[in-house]
């Protein structure tokens, strides 16, 4: 399994943009990188995933390095309703390895 | 896209009884499950994965007659917590990939089961 690496937690202003990092440094060629947040009480949602290329959708973009070992999601202004832990995933695309999360983020934002 | 529902939401025990919580993929069907659990402020644990048809494949320390598991379809998998004591108190969370569709092998998660044992 790829280890992921985040910041156990971070603090963003509301409407300011937000740039949460991880490192995967031993992702394979055939994974793809995935976030995923899990508000208090809920279970995770998704949220972006990518393989090499930049990525956009209506909830974030995200960044990927050029030697995939780590990647960035960006959330462009984020609301009381981002606060979450976030948590960055290599998934690959064939197989049903065993899916294990690290840490993740806990994003908070202050009003 | 595709839903995973859950049930129940939240269940309260008695010490020795069973629970068993169920995981349905509505939209699409689901060769692979997984199951979380979750303790306050903790990350998601990895129980077991679960494959339709089979026997699921627990996670180290994981106990397979305490936590029973069945994959008897493509779009149901069940959780049976036997014997519940109060150190099985958790959230419990089951997400499935849709294969079939474009989604890269995203993860559908359920709202999760919050089990109380008293």
């Amino acid at each position: 399994d790829a280890k992921t690496t985040q910041p156990n937690s971070m603090e963003s202003n509301e409407e300011e943009p937000v740039h949460l990092p991880c490192n995967h440094s031993t992702i394979s060629g055939t994974d793809y990188i995935h976030w995923y947040r899990q508000l208090p009480s809920q279970g995770p949602e998704y949220v972006i995933h990518g393989l090499t290329s930049n990525v956009n959708n209506r909830m974030a973009s995200l960044a990927i390095a050029e030697d995939r070992k780590s990647s960035t999601l960006i959330l462009h202004r984020a609301t009381l309703r981002d606060a979450a832990v976030y948590y960055c995933i290599p998934i690959s695309n064939f197989g049903n390895e065993k899916l294990t999360f690290g840490t993740g983020t806990r994003l908070t934002i202050i009003p | 896209g595709a839903v995973v529902s859950q049930h129940p939401s939240w269940v309260i025990c008695k010490s020795g009884t069973s629970v068993k919580i169920e995981c349905r993929s509505l939209d699409f069907q689901a060769t692979t499950m997984f199951w979380y659990r979750q303790f306050p402020k903790q990350s998601l644990m990895l129980m077991a994965t679960s494959n339709e048809g089979s026997k699921a494949t627990y996670e180290q320390g994981v106990e397979k007659d305490k936590f029973l598991i069945n994959h008897a379809s493509l779009t149901l998998s069940t959780l049976t917590v036997t014997s519940a004591h109060p150190e099985d108190s958790s959230f419990y969370i089951c997400s499935a990939r849709d294969l079939g569709g474009s989604g890269a092998n995203v993860l559908t998660f359920g709202a999760g089961s919050r089990l109380t044992v008293l």
